[in-house]
Parts: structure tokens; C-alpha cells; sequence
């Protein structure tokens, strides 16, 4: 069955970076399109980037363009998250979630992972 | 971006009852609608995308509706698993957005 396992979450100051992964099973990882989405505490759902299955295509949202970075390594069946210069607002569950076909333009996401929780504060 | 606007926010409604989530597009996103229920402590899941179309596994007595800007999720009779936070979620274009969620609660 699917599995998306998220991990790398911690908490961290204002300013700083950290790196979150996310590790694929029980599908093939490199014929699907990827995505983050994260969640704050007592909030809805907030899309974060996409990257297509090759890794060559990349979307991100206006809060985070910029300062994240999305990237795959299919040899590893495993999708990552780079933050840079961190902010208070980006504390969040950050989720990974598989697209339901191979492109960027591919945007329904059938399955979700538990997600990684990223607090940042001083 | 484009902007979702879901009502109500709270729902309260007994077993049995038939109870219905709106959902509003900022502008017009075909049907490329999707409804996530996300139950506490865990993700959100995928429950009708397409506007319409059913997920594998899901119960009947949820369906969707809607093109455009208007849509709706109706479940037909309430059950006590459908305890949840349901969200809309539009991926006609990026940045895909979701709507502010509707918790259901059980009277």
C-alpha cells in the first residue's frame, strides 16, 4: 500500500534553515508528481510546492518562493524540503502528499503522509 | 490566487440527518474540486474530487456537486464516523488553495 513517511521536523530559531524529507513505498515514487502542504495548529491547509516526476518542473507558493526549495531523489524514492531563513509563520505540520499522475500540472493529491512537525521560534 | 470561501464554518446535526457543506470559488474552476475530511490528530483525506467523483473506499452517502464557482458536499445520512473538519480544495491552477474548513459535529 502507499506510504509516505515525513521526517526532519524540529524546532528552530528565526533565521535559520532545516531540511525536510520524505520517504516514498508501495508505489512507483518516480512516475508520480510530488507535493508539500503544510498545516499550522488550528488552521486549514496550506499549500507549499510541487515538483514533477523527473524533478525538472517546480511550483511554490508566494509565502515560501524564494527561502524553500523542493527536490526529489527517485534512487532513493524520497522527496525533500529545503527551508531557508525560517520564520515564525512557517511553524507548521508540513505534510507530503502524492499527485495522482507523472506532471507539474498533475495537482490532485490521493495520499497524504502523517506529516513533520516544524516549530520555529526564539 | 484563487479564493475559497466554505460555509458554514461549525455544523451541528444529529445521526441520521442529511447536512450539507458550500463551497465558493473566487472565480471560475470547472470542476477541478476536490473535499478533504481530516479527523483529529490525523491527515487530511482525500473524499471526492472532480466535484463529483467519489474516492475508492468512501461511503455513498457522501457526494459532490458543483461547476464553476458553486459547489456543495452533501452527506445524506449523518453517521457518527463523519465526525470531522471538511475542507475544499480547488487544483484548477497553481497556487492551489483551500477553503477554511467546516467542522461537523455530532449533536
Amino acid at each position: 500500500q502507499v506510504q509516505l513517511v515525513e521526517w526532519g521536523g524540529d524546532v528552530v530559531q528565526p533565521g535559520k534553515s532545516l531540511r525536510l524529507s520524505c520517504t516514498a513505498s508501495g508505489f512507483t515514487f518516480s512516475g508520480h508528481a510530488m507535493h508539500w502542504v503544510r498545516q499550522a495548529p488550528g488552521k486549514g491547509p496550506e499549500w507549499v510546492a510541487a515538483i514533477s516526476d523527473d524533478g525538472n518542473d517546480k511550483y511554490y507558493a508566494d509565502s515560501v518562493k524564494g527561502r524553500f526549495t523542493i527536490s526529489r531523489d527517485n534512487s532513493k524514492n524520497t522527496l525533500n524540503l529545503q527551508m531557508n531563513s525560517l520564520r515564525t509563520e512557517d511553524t507548521s505540520l508540513y505534510y507530503c502528499a502524492r499527485a495522482d499522475c507523472n506532471t507539474i500540472e498533475c495537482k490532485r493529491t490521493d495520499y497524504w503522509g502523517l506529516g513533520t512537525l516544524v516549530t520555529v521560534s526564539s | 490566487d484563487i479564493q475559497m470561501t466554505q460555509s458554514p464554518s461549525t455544523l451541528s446535526a444529529s445521526i441520521g440527518d442529511r447536512v450539507t457543506i458550500t463551497c465558493r470559488a473566487s472565480q471560475n474552476i470547472n470542476r477541478w474540486l476536490a473535499w478533504y475530511q481530516q479527523k483529529p490528530g490525523t491527515a487530511p483525506k482525500l473524499v471526492i474530487s472532480v466535484a463529483s467523483s467519489l474516492e475508492n473506499g468512501v461511503p455513498s452517502r457522501f457526494s459532490g456537486s458543483g461547476s464553476g464557482t458553486e459547489f456543495t458536499l452533501t452527506i445524506s445520512s449523518l453517521q457518527p464516523d463523519d465526525l470531522a473538519t471538511y475542507y475544499c480544495q480547488q487544483y484548477q491552477s497553481y497556487s492551489l488553495t483551500f477553503g477554511q474548513g467546516t467542522r461537523l459535529e455530532i449533536k
